[in-house]
């Protein structure tokens, strides 16, 4: 059972345009929602987060926005730079029983970002 | 420089044998976990710990197993009954008590020959 669902496995933009990453999730005891962006071979890089009491956060260019009700989050990247072009996770953080948490994850959307 | 090592960064393992990847932090982290990825199915937890000599299975526990016999290190036994174990193998850690952002080491990407 999936509890965080990226829907799209691949996006391909224009430099200089925006880029919107898609993230669902089923939990609704989640209550910290984090990006990471990874490039092959390496470890995920933790991009920006977003508690469950906001409904955005920006950072740059990067914005989060959560829509609880819809258990919805998206990850907007303006503009979007080459550099961009990665493996984005989405993730979410939920309590495995008293003060233990840990993140449960997507299955990654691939960005590619064209020159 | 504070992080997390994992080695080998690559590790070719003969079919029945047991294979053990490292990973040791430096960042005075309790909690350490054990993903691992394969294309198109995202990270996936193997195990966790929050403290020393306890840990417990994630949701793909099968076929592995650990050890936290001190803080900084949590090394992961990819074991014969592990009928699959051809991925990227990422260890991570944060703070007690966190989930609010964990710090991951490079991989480790084992190949059965």
């Amino acid at each position: 059972d999936q509890q965080v669902k990226q829907n799209s496995p691949s996006l391909s933009v224009q430099e200089g345009r925006i880029s919107i990453l898609n993230c669902d999730y089923t939990n609704s005891m989640f209550d910290y929602f984090l990006w990471y962006k990874k490039y092959p071979a390496e470890g995920p890089t933790f991009l920006i987060s977003i508690s469950s009491i906001k409904d955005k956060n920006e950072d740059g260019r990067f914005t989060v926005f959560l829509n609880k009700s819809a258990k919805h989050l998206s990850l907007h990247i303006v503009p979007s730079q080459p550099g961009d072009s990665a493996v984005y996770f989405c993730a979410a953080r939920g309590n495995s029983g008293g003060s233990n948490y840990k993140l449960t994850f997507g299955k990654g959307t691939l960005l590619t970002v064209n020159p | 420089d504070g992080g997390i090592t994992q080695s080998p960064k690559y590790l070719f393992r003969k079919e029945g044998q047991n294979v053990t990847l490292s990973c040791e932090q430096n960042l005075n982290h309790d909690a350490m976990y054990w993903y691992r990825q394969d294309p198109g199915q995202g990270l996936r937890l193997i195990y966790y710990s929050q403290i020393v000599n306890d840990f417990q299975k994630g949701d793909i526990a099968e076929g592995y197993s650990v050890s936290r016999e001190k803080k900084e290190s949590f090394p992961l036994t990819v074991t014969s009954a592990q009928k699959n174990p051809t991925a990227f193998y990422l260890c991570a850690s944060t703070v007690p008590g966190g989930g609010y952002g964990y710090t991951f080491g490079s991989g480790t990407r084992l190949t059965v020959v």
